[in-house]
């Protein structure tokens, strides 16, 4: 079975530059998240989609990042303009069900994506 | 009050010692609670849920304190390939929205 996919999986920007993140979840999985990952840190909720509905944004600086799963399948995330402290790992997650329904559901994640700002 | 808070470690560990992590949450209408484990410079992956009645799953024990909003696991007869960061995770306002604490790095040393 295929897992969850993201590219690309390395970026270099400088600040105030523009960058987009992709995120294509296991197949038939209804909930993604992107989560931001800083050195040292754990992973931190920016987004949560079920299907293609936002179930929580709370922690997304809506200033500057933007996320969007068109058709409920794959999915973006966008940094702009990009600053020195959004350089993290950014990763997509996906579960089977989630969003509404309080289930034991397991987080499947993908490689994660790299993204250092100059 | 962090929604999720967990020992900042690290612990280093010889071979074959028990060690024991904890983490607390600070929303106590949550419902569900679970460990992830992370290798160095890999994406974190499910180690175990967190039952009511604590559950065991080999060497692993995770437990959950409601009333004091404190989740444990006990790792025993530590392995070399238990070297990780292992992660609190709380489905904070019960919508799935997984809520993971800062992670605490577990070394085992020969």
């Amino acid at each position: 079975e295929a897992g969850v996919a993201q590219s690309p999986r390395y970026k270099i920007i400088e600040k105030r530059q523009s960058v987009a993140f992709w995120c294509n979840p296991i197949s038939g999985h209804a909930t993604l998240y992107w989560y931001q990952q800083i050195l040292g840190q754990g992973p931190k909720l920016l987004i949560q989609f079920q299907n293609n509905g936002v179930v929580d944004d709370s922690q997304l600086p809506k200033d500057r990042f933007s996320a969007e799963r068109l058709k409920g399948v794959d999915s973006t995330l966008k940094i702009q303009p990009a600053k020195l402290e959004d350089s993290a790992v950014y990763l997509c997650a996906s579960s089977l069900v989630g969003g509404g329904i309080a289930t034991n559901e397991k987080l499947f994640f993908g490689s994660g994506t790299q993204l250092s700002v100059l | 009050r962090k929604e999720v808070e967990q020992d900042p470690g690290p612990f280093n560990v010889p071979e074959g010692a028990t060690v024991a992590f904890n983490c607390t949450y600070s929303n106590s209408a949550s419902q569900s609670f679970f460990w992830y484990r992370q290798d160095c410079r890999k994406e974190p992956k499910l180690l175990m849920s967190v039952y009511s009645s604590g559950n065991e799953d080999g060497r692993f024990t995770a437990q959950l304190n409601r009333a004091s909003q404190y989740i444990s696991l006990l790792i025993r007869d530590s392995k070399l390939s238990d070297s990780a960061t292992y992660l609190c995770v709380v489905n904070y306002y019960n919508n799935n929205d997984m809520r993971f604490g800062a992670g605490t790095r577990l070394t085992v040393k020969p």
